[in-house]
């Protein structure tokens, strides 16, 4: 899995709640981000932490939010104020020498 | 902030030809510049990228070069193959270890056997 795992990999939403999308990773790495991805289109960050307690909006952060309380953990919440939010949920990591990315597999979230 | 726009949308070339995918940038300070291949329902993974200090990079059949001057970037794969079929994505950071990376839209590549 590349030392990141996410959780649950397919996530039902009703109308007005709050949820929840795990990102742990076990390689010590300071930096781990959100990505969201909508059929057929680009990924779009939502928010990034290069530290812990310390976390910044990207360019999509509008009716979510993220905590980093722990080095190998970046919860997403998805919440009531985003309207659409089914999408593919990427989280990612990156180390002091590893430049590029390493992405989890994924949550799909839909709203039923 | 950064932007990147890449092209074509859709690419599709029969086996054992080649396929070129290019990106331009908008921030001169961008520096790294990663390409990553997302299989149908897959997460994206990297398969190669390139520092503005160099202006090609091999990797057997995939090759990336750079014009930081005119702000674009390419990817090159040669000898195609059905297992190429997947969507491309071009991306661009400041290049310091934590940056955040800016992605393109993405390029759906079929390969036809």
């Amino acid at each position: 899995d590349g030392g990141i795992t996410q959780s649950p990999k397919y996530l039902f939403r009703k109308e007005g709640q709050n949820v929840t999308l795990s990102c742990e990773q076990n390689l010590n790495h300071d930096a781990m981000y959100w990505y969201r991805q909508d059929p057929g289109q680009g990924l779009r960050l939502i928010y990034y932490s290069q530290i812990v307690n310390d976390f910044q909006k990207g360019d999509i952060a509008e009716g979510y939010s993220v905590s980093r309380e722990k080095k190998e953990s970046f919860p997403l919440t998805v919440t009531s104020a985003q309207k659409n939010p089914t999408a593919f949920y990427l989280c990612a990591r990156s180390g002091r020498t590893d430049y590029g990315y390493t992405f989890g597999s994924g949550t799909r979230l839909t709203v039923v | 902030g950064e932007n990147v726009e890449q092209h074509p949308s859709t690419l599709s070339v029969q086996e054992g030809d080649s396929a070129v995918i290019k990106c331009t940038y908008s921030d001169s300070a961008s520096n790294y510049f990663p390409w990553y291949k997302q299989e149908l329902g897959k997460r994206p993974q990297l398969i190669i990228d390139i520092r503005s200090n160099v202006g090609e990079k091999k990797d057997q059949r995939i090759a990336v070069t750079l014009n930081k001057t005119a702000k674009h970037f390419s990817l090159h794969i040669t000898e195609t193959q059905p297992e190429d079929s997947a969507v491309y994505f071009c991306a661009a950071s400041m290049g310091t270890s934590y940056d955040k990376v800016i992605f393109g839209p993405g390029t759906s590549l079929s390969v036809i056997p």
